[in-house]
């Protein structure tokens, strides 16, 4: 009955791969988000998206896309990996209702970029 | 949004309350507060929120100051699962998407 899941956990992986991490939440949110928390575990936004407006934090490289099949699922891909991408990636998704500042967070994804 | 300031770590023994303090000298009149928690290799975890009354709920209690340039999470018992970073936030309540912006956070260590 997990809320906000991610998947994988961990991923160790080469400079210029290709990888998606996977995020699915089952509170029938609206608006669901990346955030990414660096070694320093400053936790910053990476991306808003719900099915009418994404909003995209202009630090981030245009390597990272979020892709939503549908309202529930919001996975992001990321081309070209390099040594910074290294970090833990955190899903979040958050309700209409609450102002959207109520959010649900996954369990977080940790990257290694080798 | 609003930035704040929280001292970077605090100590607490396990089972009395646990007071975390936030400034938010610049807070506007329509950003509310927020708090989270991150506890050790987990997500953030929602606490509470409020714009200018007092609030409480299962977790803990939010006192904010009468003009709103400061506020206080209450854990009333803590225990050793409350040791984690909490991050008080500063934003406006939405619009059409969330606006979190997470600072430094105190590192709250509940010690028995």
């Amino acid at each position: 009955d997990t809320a906000v899941s991610q998947t994988p956990k961990y991923l160790v992986t080469q400079m210029g791969n290709d990888k998606s991490i996977k995020c699915e939440q089952n509170l029938g949110h609206d608006t669901m988000y990346w955030y990414k928390q660096d070694s320093k575990k400053f936790l910053k936004i990476m991306f808003s998206y719900n099915n009418k407006e994404l909003i995209i934090n202009e630090t981030v490289p245009n390597r990272f896309s979020p892709k939503s099949p549908d309202k529930a699922h919001l996975n992001l891909h990321i081309n070209s990996l390099e040594l910074g991408d290294s970090a833990v990636y955190f899903c979040a998704s958050s309700p209409r209702t609450s102002g959207y500042n109520e959010q649900f967070f996954g369990p977080g994804t940790r990257l290694t970029v080798l | 949004d609003a930035k704040t300031t929280q001292p970077t770590s605090m100590d607490c023994a396990e089972g009395r309350a646990a007071n975390l303090p936030c400034n938010h000298s610049t807070i506007s009149g329509n950003e509310y507060v927020y708090w989270y928690r991150q506890i050790h290799s987990q997500g953030p975890q929602y606490i509470i929120h409020g714009l200018k009354n007092n609030e409480t709920n299962e977790m803990a209690s939010l006192i904010i100051t009468e003009d709103r340039k400061s506020s206080t999470l209450i854990l009333p018992h803590a225990t050793l699962r409350d040791t984690a970073v909490y991050y008080c936030i500063a934003a406006n309540y939405g619009g059409s998407q969330g606006n979190l912006i997470f600072g430094k956070g105190t590192k709250l260590s509940v010690k028995p």
